[in-house]
């Protein structure tokens, strides 16, 4: 069973902090996305990493693949209540094509 | 309009009652799947289809079951529901042609209590 294990769980912070949460495995991820869910909607895809030690920006935010492809970072500078919402990371395997869904780490920015 | 459409978006039950969730997509996407959401517990699959024919239990598949009557819909079935099937519900899409990143495409959720 592959698991991803997302932390942390729950995060609270002020607008205009930064802070970095995780996404790590023990198992090898062909790909792995974050996906942000906002309340009474479904998840929405953010970012797809591919290439081991990939870095990607979107705005605010930039999303690192390790380079063993075992784990991810996303990491918000200046975070708004706009941030506010579920994060969820999703590591692909061959094998089928199935995504495997981490926890996910619920994150409220306060104005 | 909603690429993917969940129908319907809130329903109240009584347990042993014949549940169906029905899901429609305009995407032209092959590959569609039902997952269920509880707090805590991030987004478990159901079953999944990568075709008309084709239907594949996913980890937690005891106690539903799906039809995919067209490439276009995928229903999910709760034949006599139970509390403990009480949740939320999300119907996915997929491209195979995009299976090496394989994005997932979400309708909006249909939440299920059952009394």
């Amino acid at each position: 069973t592959q698991l991803l294990e997302q932390s942390p769980q729950f995060l609270s912070i002020q607008e205009g902090e930064n802070l970095t949460v995780y996404c790590n495995s023990s198992s090898v991820f062909s790909s792995l996305q974050w996906y942000r869910q906002e309340p009474g909607e479904g998840p929405v895809l953010l970012v797809t990493v591919v290439t081991g030690g990939e870095v990607k920006k979107l705005k605010r935010l930039t999303f690192q693949f390790g380079d063993a492809r075992k784990d991810s970072s996303l990491h918000i500078t200046a975070a708004q209540p706009g941030d506010t919402g579920l994060y969820l990371c999703a590591g692909l395997t061959g094998a089928n094509s199935k995504l495997t869904f981490g926890k996910g780490i619920t994150l409220s920015v306060r104005p | 309009d909603a690429d993917v459409t969940q129908t319907p978006r809130n329903r109240i039950t009584k347990t042993g009652k014949r549940i169906m969730l029905e899901c429609s997509q305009t995407k032209g996407h092959d590959r569609m799947y039902w997952y269920r959401q509880d707090p805590g517990l991030g987004l478990q699959l159901i079953y999944y289809s990568f075709d008309v024919k084709d239907i594949n239990k996913g980890e937690i598949s005891d106690g539903y079951s799906v039809s995919r009557q067209a490439q276009a819909k995928f229903s999910l079935s709760l034949e006599s529901a139970i509390p403990n099937q009480t949740a939320l519900y999300f119907c996915a899409t997929s491209d195979t042609r995009d299976r090496n990143t394989g994005e997932l495409f979400f309708g909006e959720g249909s939440r299920l209590t059952v009394l």
